[in-house]
């Protein structure tokens, strides 16, 4: 099963990129990769979902190299109210549909 | 709000005791599936239904147990609690099954063992 990790926490400023890498190295022919927020006392709420290259929608853009071994989630200009864990979710296939997230990181934003 | 919904949002019961978590999923939504998160394991994925039947199974104790009915809302039963079953639990649900379905997640129900 694909075992998912991310970097623990990061901090930016208000109106700069950020970008959270996932790292999946197992995953299988057909997962797919989606991120999620969640804000405290919250459920995760999707944020974008992706196969392979590149994905936009109107809040992310998500980057999946050849390999699909990673995937970065890219959230341009964020503001305070981005303060929130981020978690990728791959969906495993061994028989049965699973679902793992990753470990999430936690997105401080300063102003 | 997802449009799932999730009672209680919150339970204090004790150890070896029994509780009922219950989930209503989006109207039109056929599978449902049960998320544990807690401090130290994040979000562990336990179970999924769809329409009616079982159709993944995560890392769920054997003390836990998951129906989803004809009406398609769903519950989660864990017995015997023990402390480590204090956790945030999450219901999210679907459309349809797979991988590539956008799950919708409730807001959760945090039970405290004592």
């Amino acid at each position: 099963l694909a075992k998912t990790t991310q970097p623990i926490s990061m901090d930016s400023y208000e109106g700069q990129e950020v970008n959270i890498t996932c790292s999946h190295n197992n995953i299988a022919t057909n997962d797919y990769i989606t991120w999620y927020q969640q804000f405290p006392s919250q459920g995760p709420r999707f944020i974008i979902q992706g196969y392979k290259t590149k994905v936009t929608n109107e809040v992310a853009s998500l980057f999946i190299p050849a390999d699909r071994k990673s995937s970065t989630l890219s959230l341009p200009r964020v503001s305070l109210s981005d303060t929130a864990v981020y978690y990728c979710l791959v969906g495993a296939t061994s028989g049965t549909y699973k679902y793992i997230f990753g470990t999430g990181t936690r997105l401080k934003v300063l102003a | 709000d997802s449009g799932v919904t999730q009672t209680p949002k919150h339970l204090i019961t004790a150890t070896g005791q029994r509780v009922t978590l219950r989930c209503s999923p989006r109207s039109g939504d056929l599978s449902v599936y049960w998320y544990q998160q807690s401090l130290d394991q994040g979000l562990q994925f336990l179970i999924q239904y769809y329409n009616g039947e079982e159709r993944a199974k995560g890392n769920i104790l054997e003390r836990f147990s998951a129906q989803q009915f004809p009406d398609l809302h769903s519950e989660l039963n864990l017995s015997s609690l023990e402390l480590g079953d204090s956790a945030l639990y999450f219901c999210a649900s679907s459309v349809d099954s797979g991988n590539r379905e956008t799950q919708y997640f409730g807001p959760g129900t945090r039970l405290l063992v004592l």
